[in-house]
């Protein structure tokens, strides 16, 4: 069974340009999640699907940054237009239910804001 | 607000030599508590999990013990490998809370044989 997917693995950028992250979670999998990390910092939690809706996006930090959940399979998010604090590692999680506390994580998309 | 700390790193240790990788957490209500790893080029993945105090998570080796008293959740092994080599983050999330994830800063470990 493949896990989550995440694409690009790393994308470098100007600041003011547009950057989409995408995301595959492993099939099945209704509940998907996002995930920063900045500069070796805490990782924190942007934002949370269920299926295509946004069961919580409090995590988000501006209106630069939008993230959709196609049909209720895979995800994007995109930043738009990037910054220099922006910069850091992107990750992508999903799992099938909301009670095991077990979610499965992508390798992450690393973005780097020039 | 909910919080975790974590010892900072890197830890650098021998083959065989014990760990302990400091983790406490700051919480409004009684969290599960969990130990993610991130091994070189993967996501991370869950290595062990407890749900409430005094219980004990284990897996590969590692154990760590939920105690709300010192609200603490420290990792250990008794003897490392160079595999182990990898970040280790603590995190909490509350029941009802979507597995909502907050997480420690991360602490790389790095295994020399």
């Amino acid at each position: 069974e493949a896990g989550v997917t995440q694409f690009p693995s790393h994308s470098v950028i100007e600041k003011g340009q547009t950057v989409t992250l995408r995301c595959d979670p492993i099939s099945g999998h209704d509940n998907l999640y996002w995930y920063r990390r900045v500069m070796g910092k805490e990782i924190k939690f942007l934002l949370h699907f269920v299926k295509e809706s946004k069961q919580d996006e409090s995590g988000m930090p501006n209106n630069r940054f939008l993230a959709e959940r196609t049909g209720g399979t895979y995800s994007t998010l995109k930043v738009q237009p990037a910054e220099l604090e922006d910069s850091g590692v992107y990750f992508c999680a999903s799992s099938p239910d909301v009670l095991a506390g077990e979610l499965f994580f992508g390798e992450g998309s690393r973005l780097t804001v020039l | 607000g909910d919080s975790v700390t974590q010892m900072e790193g890197p830890v650098t240790l021998s083959e065989e030599a014990f760990l302990t990788i400091n983790c406490t957490y700051t919480a409004t209500g009684y969290p599960s508590l969990f130990w993610y790893v991130q091994y070189p080029g993967e996501g991370l993945q869950l290595l062990l999990k407890a749900t409430k105090a005094d219980d004990k998570g284990s897996n590969k080796g590692f154990e760590a013990t939920y105690r709300k008293e010192t609200t603490s959740f420290h990792l250990e092994k008794g003897s490392v490998q160079v595999s182990d080599s990898a970040v280790y983050f603590c995190a909490l999330s509350f029941s009802g809370g979507y597995n909502k994830l907050i997480f420690g800063a991360g602490t790389r470990l790095a295994v020399h044989p």
